[in-house]
């Protein structure tokens, strides 16, 4: 079962707005993932937090983790056209020597020029 | 580097026959993982390795699907026989040792099981 619940499913956008996505999951993690994927491709990632982080910053950018509400965002400001991808977040559960991560279905982001 | 590298790009063939996916991680990873994504169920891990030994099989789907790492740089992922339902993407991935470190995907094979 999936434990990343992703919300929103879509998202449309005019460029040069920001872009929040969110996603929410069930137990303690060590760290979450968030990927991006353009269609027909494979999954790229672009940033990771731990468990003992708020905050992250890359570029344009932005996750945010609240381990109390198990839930964290991804903003992209400046957002441009391509940016037009879905998004996925990972977590990796704190379980030992585990690597599975438990993936979220996704939101799909389009950014219109 | 040159990534994760995987084979055939797209794969089309008829229900019973065999397929074989193939993948070659990036060197110096030590795990790799096998995934498979549809729309209805997002990604899905199916096996990982670690040091080309199986360590999570349980997504395995069932005895139609096999997965071997004969050495750290080829994997192959077997069905047979396929059966329409395996239509999907399957995606390979590999990563180092290491709690935080990030997967890296390779493009992934279009399976198409008529």
């Amino acid at each position: 079962s999936q434990q990343g619940e992703e919300d929103p499913q879509a998202l449309s956008i005019q460029e040069g707005e920001n872009a929040t996505m969110n996603c929410s999951y069930k137990t303690s993690i060590n760290n979450l993932q968030w990927y991006r994927q353009n269609s027909g491709r494979g999954l790229v990632h672009l940033i990771l937090i731990r468990s003992n982080e708020r905050e992250k910053h890359s570029g344009r950018l932005r996750v945010t983790l609240d381990t109390s509400k198990k839930s964290s965002s991804l903003l992209i400001t400046a957002s441009r056209a391509a940016d037009t991808a879905s998004y996925f977040c990972a977590t990796d559960l704190n379980a030992g020597n585990n690597r599975k991560l438990i993936w979220g279905l996704g939101t799909s982001l389009a950014v219109n020029p | 580097d040159a990534g994760v590298i995987q084979s055939p790009r797209h794969e089309v063939t008829e229900m019973g026959q065999e397929v074989t996916l193939r993948c070659k991680p990036i060197s110096g990873h030590d795990y790799l993982f096998w995934y498979r994504q549809t729309m209805m169920r997002g990604l899905e891990l199916l096996i990982y390795f670690n040091n080309n030994v199986p360590i999570d099989d349980s997504g395995m789907p069932e005895d139609r699907f096999s997965a071997k790492m004969p050495n750290a740089s080829f994997s192959t992922l077997k069905i047979q026989p396929s059966e329409p339902r395996d239509s999907a993407v399957y995606f390979c991935a590999s990563a180092r040792t290491g709690r935080n470190e990030k997967l890296f995907f390779g493009s992934g094979t279009q399976l198409s099981v008529l």
